[in-house]
């Protein structure tokens, strides 16, 4: 099976912009995380969608935005970037709900300058 | 809320070095603990996991115990090779809490291992 995918690999924006970065999970997943990872707050998880339905949520201002279409691909939307919100983005999937085992994708390496 | 704590980096070490990687975590129901590894530029890969009490997860030469009683898993490899140079994070979800999606992670430790 082929892996987690994810696009673009690399986004440089500029402050006031928004971004969208898109997630391809592995054939027969429905959930997908969504994850920041910043060299000072570490790996902090942004959302999950399952089934379209946004099923868990972490501590993020409404400029961060997800959704998930029916062929549980998964987009996640930044609006009004900030220069902190560089980072590496990385989007996880597994099988079904309550199964806990995650698989992470390379991930978007998002520049605002 | 639930945590994870890991030791400090960066761990060096000679290869063919025993390597250990404590990890100890906080939790309000029964989670599931795991392992995943980062290569320079490159996402999460799974390297093992365990999801009760006293199971050993194992995968390329490594290895960690669910320990409930001390709120532990720590990673070991016996012999260790350049090519595992990375940082390794320990992470956990707790499905009776609902939020088996949600993974939380410790900060990581970045292993060097050199000739």
């Amino acid at each position: 099976k082929a892996g987690v995918t994810q696009t673009p690999r690399y986004l440089i924006k500029t402050r006031g912009q928004q971004v969208t970065l898109s997630c391809s999970p592995i054939s027969g997943h429905r959930s997908v995380s969504w994850y920041q990872q910043t060299p000072g707050q570490g790996l902090q998880f942004l959302f999950e969608y399952f089934s379209e339905t946004q099923r868990n949520k972490g501590n993020f201002p409404g400029r961060f935005s997800g959704r998930q279409f029916s062929n549980s691909r998964s987009e996640m939307n930044v609006s009004t970037l900030e220069l902190g919100d560089s980072a590496l983005y990385l989007c996880a999937s597994s099988s079904a709900q309550g199964i806990v085992t995650q698989y992470f994708g390379p991930g978007t390496r998002l520049t605002v300058l | 809320g639930d945590s994870v704590t890991q030791m400090e980096g960066p761990v060096t070490l000679s290869e063919e070095a025993f390597l250990t990687i404590n990890c100890t975590y906080t939790a309000t129901g029964y989670p599931s603990l795991f392992w995943y590894v980062q290569y320079p530029g490159e996402g999460l890969q799974l390297l093992l996991k365990a999801t009760k009490a006293d199971d050993k997860g194992s995968n390329k030469g490594f290895e960690a115990t669910y320990r409930k009683e001390t709120t532990s898993f720590h990673l070991e490899k016996g012999s260790v090779q350049v090519s595992d140079s990375a940082v390794y994070f320990c992470a956990l979800s707790d499905l009776n809490t609902g939020t088996a999606s949600k993974l939380t992670f410790g900060t990581g430790t970045r292993l060097q291992v050199t000739l």
